[in-house]
């Protein structure tokens, strides 16, 4: 297993270019997410989905989208980048919690690094 | 919201040395704590988690948390830490059997530098 991918691992962009990140898991989790890391802040989620053609906002949304159309992959647009858009981007992935004693843990992606000038 | 709070932002620790690190979360009920390492330019590995069950969790490589619930607190422990140990220390909450995706708030990270 392969486990969570990240495509590309590294961008540069200029402000107003648009782009998209793919995040792949091969193993048949339910839930993925998209996290953003930035210096001193730790890890803030932008985007989730609970399954296959769903999605849904987390702490940081704004000027990002999402799509999952397949349960394996989710994408992360970035309409038109900014600055303040340079970032470590990192996906997870995780089982859905049909049974609260069922434990769960999100396993992370290689990270992709974005600098937008 | 939740919060998770991470006290020590960089530590600097000499070989063989113990190591605590703080983390506090504002949450009340019934949660879920994780310890996440990310070493230098690798993605975020699990060290550690507590569901249930006995608040004294081993992991991975030597470490071990203590689930305090009357003081919110998950801090991490190892006794004696080596070189290799340097890296940045991610402590995260989930609010249990709420659903809604299982999000995972994070703390803010802890530097975490060994040296020889």
């Amino acid at each position: 297993n392969a486990g969570v991918t990240q495509t590309p691992k590294f961008r540069v962009l200029k402000t107003g270019q648009s782009m998209t990140l793919l995040c792949a898991q091969d193993m048949n989790h339910e839930y993925m997410y998209w996290y953003r890391q930035d210096p001193g802040m730790g890890l803030r989620l932008i985007h989730y989905s609970v399954g296959e053609g769903t999605t849904a906002k987390g702490e940081v949304p704004d000027g990002y989208n999402v799509s999952r159309l397949k349960k394996q992959n989710f994408l992360l647009g970035l309409e038109s980048a900014a600055p303040s858009q340079t970032s470590v981007y990192f996906c997870a992935s995780s089982y859905s919690m049909t049974d609260r004693m069922i434990t769960d843990t999100q396993y992370f992606g290689p990270g992709t690094r974005l600098t937008v000038l | 919201a939740q919060s998770v709070s991470q006290h020590n932002h960089h530590v600097i620790l000499s070989e063989a040395a113990s190591l605590e690190l703080g983390c506090n979360y504002s949450y009340g009920g019934t949660v879920n704590l994780f310890w996440y390492v990310q070493y230098p330019g690798q993605h975020l590995q699990l060290l550690l988690k507590y569901f249930s069950g006995d608040p004294l969790v081993k992991g991975i490589k030597g470490f071990e948390a203590e689930f305090i619930k009357s003081k919110f607190s998950f801090n991490l422990r190892k006794p004696s830490v080596q070189w290799s140990d340097t890296a940045e220390y991610f402590c995260a909450v989930k609010q249990g059997a709420t659903g809604g995706g299982n999000k995972l708030t994070f703390g803010t990270g802890t530097q975490l530098k060994v040296e020889l």
